[in-house]
């Protein structure tokens, strides 16, 4: 069975800190796709971005970056310089290629306060 | 802008009065799914819809039903809303469940209060 884990229930940081968010992840699928939603106070989940399986490339996009490490089961996730607009839940997610449906596991979120 | 609506985005109900959610898309996705969110807690899967075809979660109570008219809309109904029930439900879709594009876009969820 699929899980994620997101060990940090919350982080508070001061405005313009760098600050790391953990998912640990594990699935028995060869084949597999790791998601990052943000959920801000209103509520919508907002996709940060997918990445499968066979690309192990770290990506960046603007102060956002993305740490995938296969042998740990980790992907984590760096917001740099960060700003007061970041603050909300951060949920990582993962998804299995078999089955017949395509099932979202959401780790349980975690809580992000930037403060001014 | 495509985009996948949700209205209400607030709905008050009574205990046990019926109550429906609504969930539509402009993004022309074959796949349409209804989570709940309770308070500090992640999304759980409701069902989901691949065209008309429906699937049910295997713990989603009986109380939960589900339609699908055409490719654009899909509604929630709780037949008789418990206390328990009352949460954020989250519409999402996905272009399809059987390739790699499938990233789950969501609308921006009904909170529902039950009195």
């Amino acid at each position: 069975a699929q899980k994620v884990t997101q060990a940090q229930t919350e982080i508070s940081v001061v405005e313009k800190e760098d600050v790391t968010l953990d998912c640990v992840y594990e699935t028995r699928d060869t084949t597999y796709y790791l998601f990052w939603y943000k959920q801000p106070p209103s509520g919508e989940l907002v996709f940060l971005i997918r990445r499968n399986s066979f690309d192990e490339q770290n990506e960046i996009s603007g102060r956002y970056s993305w740490n995938f490490q296969k042998s740990t089961s980790s992907f984590n996730f760096t917001i740099t310089a960060s700003q007061v607009v970041d603050s909300a839940v951060y949920f990582c997610a993962l998804s299995e290629n078999s089955g017949s449906a395509r099932q979202l596991t959401f780790g349980s979120g975690t809580q992000l306060t930037v403060l001014p | 802008d495509a985009m996948v609506i949700q209205n209400p985005r607030y709905q008050v109900t009574q205990f046990g009065k019926p109550v429906t959610l609504s969930c539509s898309q402009t993004l022309n996705h074959n796949v349409m799914y209804w989570y709940q969110q309770k308070s500090s807690q992640a999304p759980k899967l409701l069902f989901h819809y691949y065209d008309k075809d429906f699937n049910n979660e295997a713990d989603t109570p009986d109380n939960f039903q589900s339609r699908r008219p055409n490719t654009s809309f899909c509604f929630l109904d709780i037949r008789s809303p418990g206390l328990g029930d009352a949460a954020m439900y989250l519409c999402a879709t996905s272009r399809d469940r059987g390739t790699s594009t499938d990233t789950q876009y969501f609308g921006p969820g009904t909170r529902l209060t039950v009195l």
